[in-house]
């Protein structure tokens, strides 16, 4: 199957800096990238879609300002948590669907755990 | 609002016990339904998908039912194994390409 990656695979930092995410899809072209946070021992909640090219769509309750989606090529999309603070720490998955894969599939990365000291 | 339930949240079972989680979802307007485990501090691997259109996948030990209009699946789990250990998670993809998750079962398999 596609293959999906996430860079770092964790990251731990001190409260009010700024930390990026990286997702990249190795083998394909991702049109489409979906950002989803878990907290510990609860499901997946998707916090934003983002198509290449255009701005991302945030989902109700997630900070736009404060959770910063840049997909800027068919390969890699980025997460910005700015000014980050003890409540963002969490695991951050990212996955990607694009052309000619399985109909309606998404693949996922690897996840990223950040904690914020 | 689309909404996915799981039960049960956990299960403890001895090995090579047959099991089966369950899945279950409010709008059956879905394009497709798929299973996914997830070991501790890891991320999601892909098991079973089912396209709308069909009524089960089988890969191995493991076979996912679908009824869409009664808005549920099921995964059957045959001769389990302590390396089955781990949470599976139910997904449904809705309108906009979608995926909402259901919260989970965590599944432990006493050697």
């Amino acid at each position: 199957g596609a293959v999906v990656s996430q860079h770092p695979s964790r990251v731990i930092c001190k409260s009010g800096t700024s930390v990026k995410i990286e997702c990249r899809s190795l083998d394909f072209q991702a049109t489409t990238m979906f950002w989803y946070r878990q907290f510990p021992k609860k499901s997946l909640m998707l916090m934003a879609t983002s198509n290449e090219g255009s701005k991302a769509t945030y989902e109700q309750g997630v900070e736009k300002d404060k959770f910063l989606i840049n997909h800027a090529s068919l390969t890699l999309s980025t997460l910005t948590v700015t000014s980050a603070h003890p409540e963002d720490s969490s695991f951050y998955i990212c996955s990607a669907r694009g052309p000619g894969l399985g109909r309606n599939e998404q693949f996922f990365g690897p996840g990223t755990r950040l904690t914020v000291l | 609002k689309q909404e996915v339930t799981q039960i049960p949240a956990a299960l403890s079972v001895p090995e090579g016990e047959n099991l089966v989680l369950n899945c279950s979802f409010t709008d059956s307007a879905i394009y497709n339904l798929q299973w996914f485990r997830q070991d501790p501090g890891k991320g999601l691997t892909s098991l079973l998908l089912i396209q709308s259109s069909q009524r089960e996948q089988t890969s191995g030990r493991l076979n996912a039912s679908l009824d869409k209009s009664s808005g549920r699946s099921t995964l059957y789990i045959a001769a389990s194994q302590p390396g089955d250990s781990a949470t599976y998670l139910c997904a449904v993809m809705g309108a906009g390409n979608m995926l909402t998750f259901g919260g989970g079962t965590r599944l432990m398999v006493k050697p």
